[in-house]
């Protein structure tokens, strides 16, 4: 069965400084791979996606992640926080090739922002 | 574009009654959507998967006798909470999928808190 680890539960990060949130997955294949965002009492964003290709993806909001096939990794990066990026980020993975299955999603990363 | 409603936001009721939540793609039709269900500081859990005319796949452990799904429309899906007790309170959240192999866009989800 497919999982997601999110080793982090929480993470506390200067304004300005960078940022690197760890994902891992065990599936058979090569999933979909995907980073939310959540912020409290509020849906999620997504903040960029994996499906083939270049390995560095590129996101919104000044995100990047970069697809690691012999990790097994899809870490979240950004070079500078903002006060604003507070959140609670989930890595997600879905059924290669897509297909009409739901994401499994990582218990989810705690960012804190310290002025 | 791309936008999922949910309503209502948030719905209190007492132990034993139903609860019906709406989860609407408004600018898109939605072959596929699902539901999840987050626990406080938890991570998202897929319950169940609809296709709009069919009926719904649940993941396992979950009751489908419980939780009713009704997917009646291409923009339109249904979570219905039967007897509704407190362990059934939760954050429920739905997503909806344009086709095979596309992102899902998560509405802002519902909270529900059952007395």
């Amino acid at each position: 069965a497919q999982s997601v680890t999110q080793p982090d539960i929480h993470i506390t990060v200067s304004e300005g400084a960078s940022l690197e949130l760890r994902c891992n997955y065990s599936y058979g294949a090569t999933p979909y791979l995907f980073w939310y965002v959540q912020s409290p009492g509020q849906g999620l964003q997504l903040l960029l996606k994996y499906f083939s290709g270049d390995t560095l993806v590129q996101g919104i909001k000044g995100f990047e992640a970069e697809f690691k096939r012999s990790q097994s990794s899809f870490n979240l990066r950004k070079p500078s926080v903002h006060w604003s990026d507070a959140a609670e980020y989930f890595c997600a993975v879905g059924a290669p090739g897509g297909g009409a299955d739901g994401l499994t999603f990582g218990k989810g990363t705690h960012l804190i922002i310290q002025p | 574009g791309a936008v999922v409603s949910q309503h209502p936001s948030r719905v209190i009721c007492k132990s034993g009654t139903s609860v019906k939540i709406e989860c609407r793609s408004l600018d898109f039709q939605a072959t596929t959507m699902f539901w999840y269900r987050q626990f406080p500081k938890q991570s998202l859990m897929l319950m169940a998967t609809s296709n709009e005319g069919s009926k719904a796949t649940y993941e396992q452990g979950v009751e489908k006798d419980k939780f009713l799904i009704n997917h009646a429309s291409l923009t339109l899906s249904t979570l219905t909470v039967t007897s509704a007790h407190p362990e059934d309170s939760s954050f429920y959240i739905c997503s909806a999928q344009t086709g095979i192999g596309n992102e899902q866009f998560f509405g802002p989800g519902t909270r529900l808190t059952v007395l």
